[in-house]
């Protein structure tokens, strides 16, 4: 079946650093990938998305490229801020079979201290 | 956040006893999920709705029955509530267009369920 791999937490940066969290997926055929963000207390929200091979999804900053000859999509920013502070998602919508749901990475939670 | 509104967004109850939480939507969106959020988990699929009174089990669905009778309902019910099953409670809603080709989820804001 479909699963994600994404680096376990927490991280904790500075406040400008640069930010990458890796995230490695499992699926057959095309699947589609996606960034949530949890901020503390709240539902999850969709950060970014790739639909397709090569594709980047971008959103406040953050950035991630649908690489599949390495099954990755992992997460980046150049400069993080305090407000950045979450717990970040690597999700996979897949194709045929198994496509009925999203499945997720364990989260990875990211502080960013001033 | 797509219309979804969960209820209630805490609950304590008791071992043993039965529990039903609900998410309701204003979009008239054909599939519904249940997911629960536990520590080191992730989010773990629990129960699928695809149409009304069509639903289907998930990776982790012991325990918890769904019923949809309506396409702006999707129940979920612990039957005899346990101390595993204390997490937090994520219904989705799912979007498509271009014919499928693009997909997208979207969250309620989560209960908080504690099985004393």
């Amino acid at each position: 079946g479909n699963s994600v791999t994404q680096m376990e937490g927490p991280v904790t940066l500075s406040e400008e650093a640069f930010l990458t969290i890796n995230c490695t997926y499992t699926a057959t055929g095309y699947p589609s990938l996606f960034w949530y963000v949890q901020y503390p207390g709240e539902g999850l929200q969709l950060l970014l998305k790739a639909t397709k091979a090569d594709d980047k999804g971008s959103n406040k900053g953050f950035e991630a490229t649908y690489r599949k000859e390495t099954t990755s999509f992992h997460l980046e920013k150049g400069s993080v801020q305090v407000s950045d502070s979450a717990v970040y998602f690597c999700a996979l919508w897949g194709s045929g079979a198994g496509s009925y749901q999203l499945t997720f990475g364990k989260g990875t939670k990211l502080s960013v201290i001033p | 956040d797509a219309g979804i509104t969960q209820s209630p967004r805490h609950k304590v109850t008791e071992t043993g006893t039965p529990v039903t939480l609900r998410c309701h939507q204003t979009e008239n969106h054909r599939y519904m999920y249940w997911y629960r959020q536990d520590p080191g988990h992730g989010l773990r699929l629990i129960h699928y709705s695809y149409g009304v009174k069509d639903t289907d089990k998930g990776e982790v669905s012991d325990g918890y029955s769904v019923s949809r009778s309506k396409t702006e309902d999707f129940l979920l019910t612990l039957e005899s509530a346990t101390s595993s099953q204390t997490s937090v409670y994520f219904c989705a809603i799912r979007t498509e267009w271009d014919r499928g080709l693009n997909t997208e989820a979207f969250f309620g804001q989560g209960t908080r369920l504690t099985v004393v």
